[in-house]
Parts: structure tokens; sequence; C-alpha cells
């Protein structure tokens, strides 16, 4: 069965620090990559997502992540962070080949950015 | 535009005690939908999933169930809840087919504490 990894559980940065926070999955197939946030109190929702094409995608609010095949990571950079991207970020990977319907999501990371 | 609606948004009950959180998804019709469970650093979980009205698929065994009476509703039940059964419900929504059917927009959830 597939899975993902987020090994960093808890993020602590400083305003205008450079982030990333590491996304593994470990099913070879054909995937769909995607990074969710939720924000305190609010709905979870989607930041930014990979189906095919460049393996650079840019997400809302100034977020990347680069699908690297080779090393079955989809991590998620910001190069300066702001106090309000304060939240839980789940990585997710879903595949045709798993059922349209499933997606598999990490287990998070909380990210506290310090004024 | 979509919205999703997710009540009651907190629950309490006791041991024993029946259970029922309603979902129910507007302006999409035959939408894919889902319950996960999000525990703190457990990630979310895929309770159940279903692609049309009576089709229900089961991810984790469990003593919960699922229904989809109508084609934008979708009901999570339990007859005796389970002090486990703690935690908070996410019901989501997506669309049919790849690569659409694994971008999840997800309700605000129900938090239920078992006594």
């Amino acid at each position: 069965a597939q899975s993902v990894s987020q090994h960093n559980h808890h993020v602590i940065l400083s305003e205008a620090a450079s982030l990333e926070l590491g996304c593994n999955y470990s099913y070879g197939g054909t995937v769909n990559l995607f990074w969710y946030v939720q924000y305190p109190g609010q709905h979870l929702q989607l930041l930014l997502k990979y189906f095919s094409g460049d393996p650079l995608v840019k997400g809302i609010k100034g977020f990347e992540a680069e699908f690297i095949k080779s090393k079955f990571s989809f991590n998620l950079r910001k190069p300066s962070v702001q106090w309000s991207d304060t939240a839980e970020y789940f990585c997710a990977v879903g595949s045709p080949n798993f059922g349209n319907e499933k997606l598999t999501f990490g287990t998070g990371t909380r990210l506290t950015i310090i004024p | 535009s979509q919205t999703i609606h997710q009540w009651p948004a907190t629950l309490v009950q006791p041991v024993g005690s029946p259970l029922s959180l309603e979902c129910t998804v507007e302006g999409t019709s035959n939408p894919n939908l889902y319950w996960y469970r999000q525990a703190a650093g457990r990630g979310l979980q895929l309770l159940f999933y279903s692609v049309g009205i009576g089709q229900i698929s089961s991810e984790v065994p469990q003593n919960l169930s699922a229904s989809r009476p109508q084609d934008r509703q979708f009901i999570l039940s339990s007859k005796k809840l389970l002090l486990s059964d703690s935690g908070f419900y996410l019901c989501a929504w997506s669309k049919t087919g790849q690569p659409g059917a694994n971008v999840l927009t997800f309700g605000a959830g129900s938090r239920l504490t078992v006594l």
C-alpha cells in the first residue's frame, strides 16, 4: 500500500527565514501530489498540486514544491516565511492506480512562525 | 460555486450511544464523497468514500458506518460509540474522474468527544 512520510513534525522559524518541509511517498507508479494547509480555525485547503509536466509547481501565498521522481519526494518550499504562514501542512499522494478516489495523507507538519 | 456543509460542529456523547454526522454538498452533481478522521500526530485517515448513491467503500475496519442516501448527502454513523471513536471528523468532496478526483474540498469538521 502507498504511504506518505513527513519527517518534520513541528518546525519553528523566525519571520523571513526560508522554509523547506519534507515529503516522501512510497509508490513508484504514476502519482498526483498535493500539499494541503490548515490555518488555525480554518478549513483544510489545497495549497498546491502536481499532476504532470513541470516538476516545479507554484501554489498560493508564494509556496512552491518540487517533484523529484528519483527521490520519491515532493518537498514544500518558501523563500521567506511570514507570521501568517503559521499552520499545519499535509502532504498527500493519489494515483489512478490506487483507484481514482483515494488520497493518502502524511501525518502533517506543524509550522510555527515567530514574529 | 460549490459549498460543503457539515454538522454538528461539536458533539459530546456517552459511550454506547449512537452517532450521526451529516454532510451535504451544494453546487455540483455526482461528487465523490469522503469521511476522514484527523488525529493529532497521525494525519488524516480515510474512513469511507463514495462514488455514487448507495455505493460505500470502507478503508479501515471500525465501529463506524457510512451511507449516501442522496447524491449530495453523506452520513457517518455508529450504533454504539466507543471511547476510541473520539476525534475530529472531516467530510470532503471531489469531482469524478482523474485527476480531479484527487482534489479534495473539505468541510469545517465535526469534533466528537466520547465520554
